[in-house]
């Protein structure tokens, strides 16, 4: 039970450049989300997921887009990276989205934009 | 517009002594609120929660206090041992809501 994983661990990208992170999570979760990390901001949610094929905007969404083709996995977008994209991503899942539901994070994605 | 503070980025105390770990809030439409841990190059992880219609919570070492007139909670943690060191989240959420909004966090450092 690897719990909820990410790809990759590390990227550098140049100013506008495109890529996709996933994450995978095999507890079946029903939710998903998307945050991203910066110094002195705690956690923002970007976008996330009450089900296999439905997304839905968080606090920080500009810029990022997602998808849920399959329950297990949430991937995030960046159509053309930016330097102000320069931050620590996590994903997380979890059983419900209500209430004082626990959430399971990865380990991250530190992404840098040049 | 941050609606979760902590505004002690940082905390030092010795082993055995308790942590007491500070967070303060804007939005009185919140009901739950939920403390993670964070190691380096880790992700966060679940410690303890507390509803709104509570004002205390305990799990071992570990309790949450909640002053809703405040809009303040703490975490208190007895004794404090050196594994506990990391950085500390607290989070907020409207009970029906997806949009869970993060502190920015306090490191504790618990000394030998």
């Amino acid at each position: 039970n690897a719990g909820v994983t990410q790809t990759p661990k590390f990227r550098v990208l140049k100013t506008g450049q495109s890529m996709t992170l996933l994450c995978a999570q095999d507890m079946n979760h029903e939710y998903m989300y998307w945050y991203r990390q910066d110094p002195g901001m705690g956690l923002r949610l970007i976008h996330y997921s009450v089900g296999e094929g439905t997304t839905a905007k968080g606090e920080v969404p500009d810029g990022y887009n997602v998808s849920r083709l399959k329950k297990q996995n949430f991937l995030l977008g960046l159509e053309s990276a930016a330097p102000s994209q320069t931050s620590v991503y996590f994903c997380a899942s979890s059983v419900t989205g209500f209430g004082d539901y626990e959430q399971y994070f990865g380990p991250g994605t530190r992404l840098t934009v040049t | 517009d941050q609606q979760v503070k902590q505004n002690s980025p940082s905390l030092s105390v010795q082993e055995g002594r308790i942590s007491i770990l500070n967070c303060d809030y804007t939005n009185s439409m919140f009901d739950y609120f939920l403390w993670y841990k964070k190691y380096p190059a880790e992700g966060p992880t679940f410690l303890i929660s507390i509803s709104s219609i509570k004002d205390k919570n305990e799990d071992g070492r570990f309790t949450v206090f909640l002053n809703k007139s405040a809009k303040h909670l703490s975490l208190h943690i007895v004794p404090s041992q050196p594994g506990d060191s990391a950085v500390y989240f607290c989070a907020a959420s409207v009970g029906n809501n997806n949009d869970m909004r993060f502190g920015a966090g306090t490191r504790l450092t618990v000394k030998p």
